[in-house]
């Protein structure tokens, strides 16, 4: 049973750097077919794909367009778990931030497991 | 502004089929998914594919799509299904994946 746990403060200063975990067990972050994501939620903008990291022989990432200039997402295979880092957040960044498994493969491109999400409020 | 519109809220009577649909210009090429959210919990995946069920998943719950249209139809809905859905699909261009807007389904 493929399980994601994500952890990290749940407050973070203005203008700082908001800086998430999310282990990964039952899976491996390298595995083919695969991408891990993060996925935020808050009340004014709903459920919002922030990015992902997958393996295709080397690493990949994407990128929201909305966030590309502030976020890095990183594998570390030696844990089996994967980062977020979001710069110069501001009080709109304040949100509920999930992990995500994205498996692909015949007929099969969805979000099939999720974290149980952690709450991260941009506050002074 | 979400690339997948749904209905904000959609109400059904116990035990009555509902429809909840998700319109966008990426469901003529990719197939949409859909996750049921109830309050203080992660989404859960109910449907993907073309008519796909996550094991688990009770088989009222089905799908279909039709040009820019998916539809998640739930036959016989219970109290536990009150919840909010959300469509999710690929996009060519721009981001790799958008969610939809999400729709409220109360059980009368």
């Amino acid at each position: 049973q493929v399980q994601l746990q994500e952890s990290g403060p749940g407050l973070v200063r203005p203008s700082q750097t908001l800086s998430l975990t999310c282990a990964v067990s039952g899976d491996s972050v390298s595995a083919y077919g695969t991408a891990w994501n993060w996925i935020r939620q808050s009340p004014s903008r709903g459920l919002e794909w922030l990015g992902r990291t997958y393996y295709r022989s080397m690493w990949y990432n994407d990128y929201a367009l909305s966030v590309k200039s502030r976020i890095t997402i990183s594998p570390d295979t030696s844990k089996n778990q994967f980062s977020l880092q979001l710069n110069s957040v501001t009080p709109e960044d304040t949100a509920v931030y999930y992990c995500a498994r994205w498996n692909s493969g015949y007929d099969f491109d969805a979000f099939d497991v999720w974290g149980q999400g952690t709450m991260v409020t941009v506050s002074s | 502004s979400s690339e997948l519109t749904q209905d904000p809220a959609v109400s059904v009577a116990l035990g009555q089929t509902v429809s909840i649909t998700c319109q966008g210009e990426s469901l003529r090429t990719f197939d949409a998914s859909w996750y049921q959210q109830k309050p203080g919990q992660a989404p859960v995946l109910v449907r993907y594919g073309k008519n796909n069920r996550p094991s688990g998943i009770p088989d009222r719950f089905s799908g279909s799509s039709s040009g820019n249209t998916a539809s998640l139809t739930i036959t016989g809905a219970q109290a536990e299904d009150e919840a909010d859905y959300y469509c999710n699909s690929r996009l060519r261009g721009g981001d790799p994946v958008v969610f939809g807007g999400g729709t409220k389904l109360t059980v009368l």
